[in-house]
């Protein structure tokens, strides 16, 4: 199964981007990678999610890499409340569509 | 849309005592799951089911049971509570087998065991 690596904490300016990064070396050619993010106390929130290409919507940006091991979440115009917990996922195969969470990156937007 | 919905919010117990947690949604999706999170740690996969009258176990099966009778409902079943099982849960839908679904929690059920 798909592993990934992410920063454990950032800090991001309000106003500003935040990109957030994440390391999936291991990731086969039919796995997407997802970003989902918790708020406190909150169930985790979709964000987006991509194979090969860039993506956006109206939440974020997807930055795959052409080799496919790493990837950036971009949040184009940082506010307070996107301060949480974002989880960058493959998805695994084997048990259909299970999401695999690992401790995330913890994000502060500061004033 | 409601989404997806868990009840109750909070909940206290004692060592030994049964409780069912509910979890319905109402987007017609056909998988479902139960994950739970421990203070600081990321979501681990209790059970999680592909379609009504069809379940399996996911990582931390144990001291639990579920359920699917119904596409709408999951819900999930803890026969009797120990310490261990205090955490937060979460229950979530998504649309069909397709690699590329993402999945809709609820807002979760807290529940502490003493």
């Amino acid at each position: 199964d798909a592993k990934t690596t992410q920063p454990p904490s950032m800090d991001c300016a309000e106003g500003r981007a935040a990109n957030l990064p994440c390391n999936h070396s291991t990731i086969s050619g039919n796995e997407y990678v997802y970003w989902y993010r918790q708020i406190h106390s909150q169930g985790p929130q979709y964000i987006i999610h991509g194979l090969k290409n860039n993506e956006t919507n109206e939440m974020a940006s997807l930055i795959i890499t052409e080799d496919r091991k790493s990837s950036t979440l971009i949040l184009p115009h940082a506010t307070l409340r996107d301060t949480a917990v974002y989880y960058c996922i493959v998805r695994v195969a084997k048990y259909g569509n299970k999401l695999v969470f690992g401790a995330g990156t913890i994000l502060r937007v500061k004033s | 849309n409601a989404g997806v919905t868990q009840t109750p919010k909070f909940r206290i117990l004692k060592i030994g005592q049964s409780m069912t947690l509910q979890c319905t949604q109402d987007m017609n999706h056909n998988y479902m799951y139960w994950y739970r999170q421990d203070p600081g740690m990321g979501l681990k996969l209790i059970y999680y089911s592909v379609g009504a009258g069809i379940t399996d176990k996911g990582e931390v099966p144990n001291g639990y049971n579920v359920s699917r009778s119904t596409t709408e409902d999951f819900p999930l079943r803890l026969e009797l509570a120990a310490p261990s099982q205090t955490s937060v849960y979460f229950c979530a839908s998504s649309y069909l087998s397709g690699s590329n679904q993402p999945q809709h929690f609820g807002d979760g059920t807290r529940l502490s065991i003493l």
